[in-house]
């Protein structure tokens, strides 16, 4: 049981290059989310997915993509990354609402530097 | 609106020393959780504790432990007698939990500790 799984753990892009962040989970998890960390910030919600097929915006979705084609993964894309995406990136899953504990589980981030 | 805010953005104490980190929230709803998170300097999070609206009783768990106060909107955390591998930024977070509502997790900013051998 891997738990949720990111990938790559780091990466360097140019500006105007474009990559997509993989996000896994084994967990069977119906919610998955995917947060930026920027210091003295915290962690902010850019997308998230409440099951297969479903993707909404969070708090700071400009820029960024995501899909959901598969339960277990989660892909959040940038088609032109910009410096102000220099971030790590953290991915997270929970079990539905139906269960009262309601945990999101985090994965390891994903280190972004966008020269 | 949700809103955390952790106003201690660094605290150092030196080993052994009691330390509390401050968590303040705003939030409409009458249920929701609130959560703390530790994040070491290998940058993954760990989950430390959630408490549900309706359980104000205070929580220990070893060294930790946390006073909630819905008077006063508050969550803190405390460690006794801190250890170097205590060094992290802790993180408290909140989540509405209103039917149909996606769990959302709002953070606050973190505070950083720095425990001095």
């Amino acid at each position: 049981n891997a738990g949720v799984t990111q990938t790559p753990k780091f990466r360097v892009l140019k500006t105007g290059q474009s990559m997509t962040l993989l996000c896994a989970q084994d967990m069977n998890h119906e919610y998955m989310y995917w947060y930026r960390q920027d210091p003295g910030m915290g962690l902010r919600l850019i997308h998230y997915s409440v099951g297969e097929g479903t993707t909404a915006k969070g708090e700071v979705p400009d820029g960024y993509n995501v899909s959901r084609l598969k339960k277990q993964n989660f892909l959040l894309g940038l088609e032109s990354a910009a410096p102000s995406q220099t971030s790590v990136y953290f991915c997270a899953s929970r079990r539905d609402l139906s269960f009262s504990y309601n945990e999101q589980f985090f994965g390891p981030g994903t280190r972004l530097t966008v020269l | 609106a949700q809103k955390v805010t952790q106003a201690q953005t660094e605290i150092s104490v030196v080993e052994k020393e009691d330390v509390t980190l401050d968590c303040v929230y705003e939030t409409r709803d009458t249920t929701y959780y609130l959560f703390w998170y530790k994040q070491p300097p290998s940058g993954e999070l760990v989950f430390l504790i959630r408490r549900n609206s309706f359980d104000e009783q205070n929580e220990i768990s070893g060294r930790y432990s946390w006073n909630f106060q819905k008077s006063t909107s508050s969550f803190n955390f405390t460690i006794t007698a801190s250890q170097v591998v205590d060094s992290a930024v802790y993180f408290c977070a909140l989540s509405e939990i209103r039917g149909g509502a996606t769990n959302k997790l709002i953070f606050g900013t973190g505070t950083l500790l720095a425990v001095q051998p």
